[in-house]
Order: C-alpha cells, then sequence, then structure tokens
C-alpha cells in the first residue's frame, strides 16, 4: 500500500499570505494525484486532480504542482473560506490511499 | 445541483449490523462508479468500497471485505453500504463519493457510525 505523507500537520498563516503544502507518496504515483479541501461537518472538495489540473469552479489561487513523489498544492493568497485541511491522495495504485492532511489555521 | 446525501448512521453494538444509504440528486447516477470512504475519529480518510455503474464490479478494501457489502439501485439512485460483524474500529463517518475515471469529484456531507457497547 503506497503511504502518502503530508507537511506540515498544521501551517498558520495570516489572510493575504501564500501557503505552501507538500505531500509525498512512498513510491511514484506519476500525476495520479488529487487535492481535496474538507471542513468540519463538510462533504470533501475536489481541487486538483492530475496533480496541477483545477476542478471546475476552484479559483485560481490554487495550484497543484509535481509528479513521480513530491507534490505541493499552493494557496497564493490565502481568503478567510480557505481555512480548512487539505488533503492528498493517490489513485495510481491500488488501494487508493489518502494523506493525513494538513491543517490551515488563522496565524 | 449535483448532490448526495448519506444517512442510516447511528450507535450500534459490536457484532452489529447497520445499513447506510446515499441518494444521489442532479446528476446521472447509472453512469458512475461510486464510492464509500470513511473517517475515523481525528484519522485520515480510508477507501472502504467501490461499485461500478451496473453493480456487478465490486472492490474492498482488505479491512472490511466478508463484512461489508456496497450495491446500489440505479432505479433509484441510491447507494448503499451493508455493514455487518462491526468493530470498535468501524466507528468513523462514512461518507459516499462520485467517481470519475479514479477521482471522487463529488462527496456527501457522511454519516456517523458508532460501534460501542
Amino acid at each position: 500500500e503506497i503511504v502518502m505523507t503530508q507537511s506540515p500537520g498544521t501551517l498558520s498563516v495570516s489572510p493575504g499570505e501564500r501557503a505552501t503544502l507538500s505531500c509525498r507518496a512512498s513510491q511514484s504515483v506519476s500525476t495520479n494525484l488529487a487535492w481535496y479541501q474538507q471542513k468540519l461537518g463538510q462533504a470533501p472538495r475536489l481541487l486538483i486532480y492530475g496533480a496541477s489540473t483545477r476542478a471546475t469552479g476552484v479559483p485560481d489561487r490554487f495550484s497543484g504542482s509535481g509528479s513521480g513523489t513530491e507534490f505541493t498544492l499552493t494557496i497564493s493568497s490565502l481568503q478567510s473560506e480557505d481555512f480548512a485541511t487539505y488533503v492528498c491522495q493517490q489513485y495510481k495504485h491500488w488501494p487508493e490511499t489518502f494523506g493525513q492532511g494538513t491543517k490551515v489555521e488563522i496565524k | 445541483e449535483e448532490q448526495l446525501v448519506e444517512s442510516g448512521g447511528g450507535l450500534v453494538q459490536p457484532g452489529g449490523s447497520l445499513r447506510l444509504s446515499c441518494a444521489a440528486s442532479g446528476f446521472t447516477f447509472s453512469t458512475y462508479w461510486m464510492s464509500w470512504v470513511r473517517q475515523a475519529p481525528g484519522k485520515g480518510l480510508q477507501w472502504v468500497a467501490n461499485i461500478r455503474q451496473d453493480g456487478k464490479e465490486l472492490y474492498y478494501a482488505d479491512s472490511v471485505r466478508g463484512r461489508f457489502t456496497i450495491s446500489r439501485d440505479n432505479a433509484n439512485n441510491s447507494l448503499y453500504l451493508q455493514m455487518n460483524t462491526l468493530r470498535a474500529e468501524d466507528s468513523a463517518v462514512y461518507f459516499c463519493a462520485r467517481v470519475a475515471n479514479s477521482i471522487r469529484d463529488r462527496w456527501g456531507q457522511g454519516t456517523l457510525v458508532t460501534v460501542s457497547s
């Protein structure tokens, strides 16, 4: 099973600042990597798939990059609604596996 | 609006059973693979099961195989998860999700299952 490791566990950022989140796979997943936003009590929301393609309706302040084992989600200028937990998922290898998440909190 | 709404969660004793439902609306349910994903308190997301559009191809996580059964009713736009022989470690919020090209592009808000005596 592929292990997805996200860092940091918690990221404290001020509104308007840039946030950079990392996700590492225990072996190559090519670009079969998705990012989700999760808020307490709400449905997870797909942000990025294919490592770098924004899902429909996702603001362009969200961007994804990387391939193989190292991936990054960048939020260029944090808005109040962006404070949430972000989870990466690989779908290259069965079973599909998720990271533990990075919580982005207000500094 | 595309929507998935789960129901059926609750408190159940170890060894007991529970059936979760997921009602889909706003999209052509019968054309998508569907999935169940769970999240234990304070833990990450864990894939549970997938089902093909016609219900004839099923996949399960090792931790639930033989105890859980995924099914669907395309006529009623519904997805189900029958959970038997429940254990404490099955306690989690269970999400249903639509699958498009292996990507879960739409999720429900989840239903909480608590296994405890």
